[in-house]
């Protein structure tokens, strides 16, 4: 199975500071398709996970533009360029590019 | 509003079994493979199995072949996880997810539904 590490695993950010999640997968996301099944999940307290980014770097519909995704290959990284007050939860990235999918263990991003 | 709503959960003793229900609604649902996603209160998240749109194919995670069984009923908008001889470790949040090829990744999720496994 393919390992993902997410880096950290916790982050206190301050409301309006930028913060930076890494995705480490232990094998190569490419595809044989060329596309890289590479996604970011957000989960706030109490409520089921929610879509953020998809293929790496497009944002799903209905998100801010404050988030972004970045990577190649191996690895990844979610970027919220302004902290809000409602980005606390825990963000998943998640592979899709070979069974069984996988998720990362998780960043948990709370308020100073 | 496209939305997926879970149901059945509950507390069932170990070596039981229990079925979990997925409602499907505002999406022509006989044209989505589904998944089937658990997370241990507190911990992350573990995809467990998934069904084609018109449920001639089946995956399973390890943990849960043979034990598990995915179904859907296409007339009635409806997915399905039958779940046999429940283990302690089986206990989670499950949650029923849609499938997009588009996005490549699953891009609605129900609220959930807890299994607990106790004796």
């Amino acid at each position: 199975d393919i390992v993902m590490t997410q880096t950290p695993l916790s982050s206190p950010v301050t409301l309006g500071q930028p913060a930076s999640i890494s995705c480490r997968s232990s094998q190569s996301l490419v595809h044989s398709d060329g596309n890289t099944y590479l996604s970011w999940l957000q989960q706030r307290p109490g409520r089921p996970p929610r879509l953020l980014i998809y293929k790496i770097s497009n944002l799903f519909s209905g998100v801010p533009d404050r988030f972004s995704g970045s990577g190649a290959g191996t690895d990844f990284t979610l970027k919220i360029s302004r902290v809000e007050a409602e980005d606390v939860g825990v963000y998943y990235c998640m592979q899709a590019t070979l069974f069984p999918y996988t998720f990362g263990q998780g960043t948990k991003l709370e308020i100073k | 509003e496209v939305q997926l709503v879970e149901s059945g959960g509950g507390l069932v003793q170990p070596g039981g079994s229990l079925r979990l229900s997925c409602a499907a609604s505002g999406f022509i649902f006989s044209t989505y493979w589904l998944h089937w996603v658990r997370q241990v209160p507190g911990k992350g998240l573990l995809w467990v199995a998934r069904i084609s749109s018109d449920g001639s194919s089946t995956t399973y995670a390890d943990s849960v072949k043979g034990r598990f069984t995915i179904s859907r009923d296409n007339a009635k908008n409806t997915l399905y996880l039958q779940m046999n001889g429940l283990r302690a470790e089986d206990t989670a949040v499950y949650y029923c997810a849609r499938w997009s090829g588009y996005y490549g990744t699953m891009d609605v999720w129900g609220q959930g539904t807890t299994v607990t496994v106790s004796s």
